[in-house]
């Protein structure tokens, strides 16, 4: 069964701090990495998607790869009160067409 | 910025009865999706359709539901003969290329009384 696996929080951070999201993988052979925020009763939107290890910056948002600790993750500088969502982390294991999500982890971000 | 439409935005039925969910996928689009949300629970993928035919399935994805595409543009969701438990918030999705990121329709909220 290929899984991916967050902390489910909620994580609490000041406004104007560093959240950080983790996420990991089972299916090493993956390929394809997205983070997706979702508001309440919304549907899930973008916010990076990653193939490659290493870091991909864009604006206040910084995903992280490791292939090889079958890790990602999700840094947002500058914590505001409307980041507070739901983050999924999703993965497109190899072989498959199927996309596999977490549970999401449960950002709030205080004033 | 084109996007993926789904109708209607909420449906309420009996159960047993059929319901069918629309979708008009992003048009140029190749792979489409659906996956549904159990309120608190994660998005989980039921069906994935390529080149008019399902490619991948879920096992919560039983025979009594169905997809179709029976036009150029639209992609059905039916389900057969509805249980409780398929309360859900049902999302459509697609994509242009095998493993590019997924563009989400905005839902249909599905309560089965």
């Amino acid at each position: 069964q290929k899984e991916v696996e967050q902390n489910s929080g909620p994580l609490s951070v000041p406004e104007g701090a560093i959240a950080s999201l983790n996420c990991t993988y089972s299916d090493r052979g993956s390929q394809s990495f997205f983070w997706y925020r979702q508001y309440s009763g919304k549907s899930p939107e973008l916010i990076m998607s990653i193939y490659s290890n290493g870091d991909k910056e864009d604006g206040r948002f910084t995903a992280q790869l490791n292939k090889a600790s079958q890790y990602v993750s999700l840094l947002i500088r500058d914590s505001q009160p409307s980041d507070s969502a739901t983050y999924l982390c999703a993965v497109n294991p190899s072989g498959t067409y199927k996309y596999i999500f977490g549970t999401g982890t449960r950002l709030k971000v205080l004033a | 910025e084109p996007e993926v439409t789904q109708t209607p935005s909420h449906q309420v039925t009996q159960m047993g009865q059929e319901v069918i969910l629309r979708c008009v996928p992003i048009s140029n689009h190749l792979y489409f999706y659906w996956y549904r949300q159990i309120l608190g629970q994660k998005v989980e993928f039921l069906v994935s359709f390529y080149n008019n035919e399902i490619s991948e399935k879920s096992e919560i994805f039983d025979d009594q539901f169905s997809v179709e595409r029976p036009d150029g543009s639209n992609f059905t969701l039916k389900i057969r003969s509805t249980k409780l438990e398929d309360s859900a918030m049902y999302f459509c999705a697609s994509i242009r290329r095998a493993g590019e990121k997924l563009f989400f329709g905005s839902g249909t909220q599905l309560s089965v009384l």
